[in-house]
């Protein structure tokens, strides 16, 4: 069964950096990934797509101190020099044969 | 730029019906599939389902099949779904997204519709 597990949440202080981690399941450790921030009242955007390579592909307008990358099973988003504005809901979601697949959500808090 | 315009909110009894709509622009509209979303209020993101905007086939989550279907039209650059038999539970904000390429098999989420908040109440 395809699954996405993420921390519920995360924290840093402003200026500083965070990495997110999004773990797929076992069987599906090659399958690239989709991280989507979520910022409070506001509709998902797609931030990139990462790839099992750690390639990662972002969506337009994405500043460059959102990065993506990745190991084995285990995809990262990393944000540095943290501001306001990235206090958000960031999800990870990826394609099965059929489906398409969500974790639950990590909730970044800016300190 | 690439764009998803989707209707208004919706305020349904139970057993109703609603169709959400979600208009495309600046691309190629048979060119993307698009997949349905949505979010209950307070928890995490919930895919629906997917529809090829070139066939016309759809995949459904078995929670909701036999209750949904999702559709487009080519001649507006819309896609749809309608949700029959509501419940209180299908209360939420329900998203489209352009999801892969249909030519290239490139996978794709990006962008959103702005969302549209269905709310089924007696």
């Amino acid at each position: 069964q395809l699954v996405l597990t993420q921390s519920p949440s995360a924290s840093a202080s402003l200026g500083a950096s965070v990495k997110l981690t999004c773990t797929l399941s076992s069987a599906h450790s090659n399958n690239a990934i989709a991280w989507h921030q979520q910022q409070p009242e506001k509709g998902p955007r797609f931030l990139m797509k990462v790839n099992n390579d750690g390639s990662h592909t972002k969506g337009d307008g994405i500043p460059d101190r959102f990065s993506g990358s990745s190991s084995g099973a285990e995809r990262y988003l990393t944000i540095s020099s943290l501001q306001s504005e990235d206090e958000a809901d960031y999800y990870c979601q990826t394609w099965g044969t059929g489906i398409r697949v969500f974790g639950g959500g990590t909730k970044v808090t800016v300190l | 730029q690439v764009q998803l315009v989707q209707s208004g909110a919706e305020v349904k009894k139970p057993g109703a019906s609603v169709k959400v709509s979600c208009k495309a622009s600046g691309y190629t509209f048979t060119t993307y599939g698009f997949s349905w979303v949505r979010q209950a209020p307070g928890q995490g993101l919930e895919w629906l389902g997917w529809v090829n905007t070139d066939n016309g086939d759809t995949t459904y989550i078995q929670k909701i099949q036999g209750r949904v279907t999702m559709t487009t039209d080519t001649s507006t650059s819309t896609a749809y779904m309608e949700l029959r038999s509501l419940r209180s539970d299908d209360t939420a904000v329900y998203y489209c997204a352009r999801d892969w390429n249909i030519l290239t098999g490139l996978d794709l989420f990006d962008p959103w519709g702005q969302g549209t908040l269905v709310t089924v109440s007696s």
